[in-house]
């Protein structure tokens, strides 16, 4: 069975600090891989995938087939991606449903 | 089309009786989610259609939950005989159907059971 796993409830960074959320898969097969976020009083979204392979809002993601991690990263952070972070995983053969990690409370302090 | 739409966004209810969610996806989306959402977790998913075929449901899905999409548009899950555990946020996504797309979220139903 899949699964994701983020260690951190919450990371409280500086603005202008870089960021590094960590995201950790365990699945056999080759899954895809997703960072959800969730601002205040919103629904949750799409940040970025990683077949894609863009950069969204000064975010990267990059997977590590070795060490089964897709950490979500930006170099200097802004007060306003305060917001929740999920790690998702996804397999073609299941419909597309998406298994969540935990989340990741990111706060950016002035 | 403003996005994925849930009603109601609140509901409270006493233990025991029966709730009814309601979803309408993304009009040209085929693919419709059902997730369920609890206090410090990440969603879980819960079942998914497309078109109207029920395809996928989870071991989490008593007998006492169940979902229809009869003509392939909206979706309604259904929580028979309530119990205080099944108190959550329960949210719909939508999809195209290629492989990866990407899903869609509504605003997600809140449920408090008391």
């Amino acid at each position: 069975a899949q699964r994701v796993t983020q260690p951190e409830k919450l990371l409280s960074v500086f603005k202008g600090a870089p960021v590094e959320l960590k995201c950790n898969y365990s699945y056999s097969g080759s899954p895809e891989l997703f960072w959800y976020v969730q601002y205040s009083r919103q629904r949750l979204q799409l940040l970025l995938r990683h077949i894609s392979r863009e950069s969204i809002k000064g975010f990267t993601a990059d997977l590590n087939k070795g060490e089964t991690s897709f950490h979500l990263k930006k170099p200097f952070a802004q007060e306003e991606d305060s917001a929740m972070y999920y790690c998702a995983l996804s397999r073609k053969s299941s419909g597309d449903k998406l298994t969540f990690g935990t989340g990741t409370r990111l706060a950016v302090r002035p | 089309d403003t996005g994925v739409s849930q009603d109601p966004r609140h509901k409270i209810t006493k233990r025991g009786q029966n709730v009814t969610f309601r979803c309408d996806p993304i009009s040209e989306h085929n693919r419709l989610y059902w997730y369920r959402q609890t206090l410090g977790q990440g969603p879980e998913f819960l079942t998914y259609f497309q078109n109207e075929a029920q395809l996928e449901k989870s071991r989490l899905l008593s007998d006492r939950f169940s979902a229809e999409r009869p003509k392939g548009s909206f979706s309604t899950l259904e929580i028979q005989r309530t119990e205080q555990g099944d108190s959550a946020m329960y949210l719909c996504a939508s999809s195209s159907s290629g492989s990866g797309e990407t899903q869609y979220f509504g605003p997600g139903t809140r449920l408090l059971v008391l």
